[in-house]
């Protein structure tokens, strides 16, 4: 069945410092995944998608690496800072045409930045 | 340029009643999908509207039902309420088009069954 799961489920770092946010996945016919941030009292906020034909990509502080072979996908922010606080989810999207349809979302982690 | 809007923010009724939440999507988004978010988990897919018809729909039952309008406007209804369909309902819009865009979510309607 499909199944998008996280290995922590709380992380905390110091300002300045570089997360690593980490999500399995289990349908490998996944052909789109999401990562999406969500704070208190507000929905989820994209932050970035990655293809399964890429294995690697970049935005604004923010890198998304995908491993097919082990069905693994991680978040890195780089230089977290304390606005980066919130609740992490990454995504599955199983086929649903041009459009995302279905998301499936995992549990997720909550980053927490100490000045 | 508004984002997803959802109404009303917060809600409260009494088990066995009937709820419709309200959600417009992004100026230019045409297909608007919601979700259930219980507290501490992630959102689960409930269904999905494009051309004012239900495309794709998740593992809810069939009290869980909704509708879309000429102007892309959706609502979601759900009938004879149970405790356990207390969450925070969330819609998102997106555009159906040549390739995947990103998915926008509204804040969201908080509904508490008593």
């Amino acid at each position: 069945g499909e199944s998008v799961g996280l290995h922590l489920p709380t992380l905390s770092v110091q300002e300045g410092d570089n997360s690593i946010i980490n999500c399995a996945y289990s349908n490998s016919a996944s052909d789109y995944f999401i990562w999406y941030k969500q704070e208190s009292g507000k929905g989820p906020q994209f932050i970035i998608d990655i293809r399964s034909n890429m294995d690697k990509r970049q935005g604004q502080r923010v890198t998304v690496l995908l491993n097919k072979t082990v069905k693994h996908l991680s978040l890195q922010i780089a230089a977290t800072q304390p606005g980066d606080s919130a609740v992490y989810f990454c995504a599955e999207n199983i086929g649903g045409g041009t459009s995302y349809g279905k998301l499936t979302f995992g549990q997720g982690t909550i980053l927490t930045v100490h000045p | 340029d508004a984002g997803v809007t959802q109404s009303p923010t917060h809600l409260i009724k009494t088990r066995g009643q009937q709820v419709t939440l309200r959600c417009s999507p992004k100026s230019g988004h045409d297909t608007v999908s919601w979700y259930q978010q219980a507290l501490g988990q992630g959102p689960q897919f409930i269904f999905q509207y494009y051309e004012e018809e239900e495309r794709q729909r998740g593992n809810f039952p069939d009290r869980f039902s909704g509708h879309q309008f000429p102007n892309y406007s959706s609502e979601l209804n759900v009938n004879a309420l149970l405790l356990g369909d207390s969450a925070l309902y969330l819609c998102a819009s997106d555009r159906f088009g040549q390739t995947k865009e990103e998915q926008y979510f509204g804040p969201g309607t908080r509904l508490t069954v008593t």
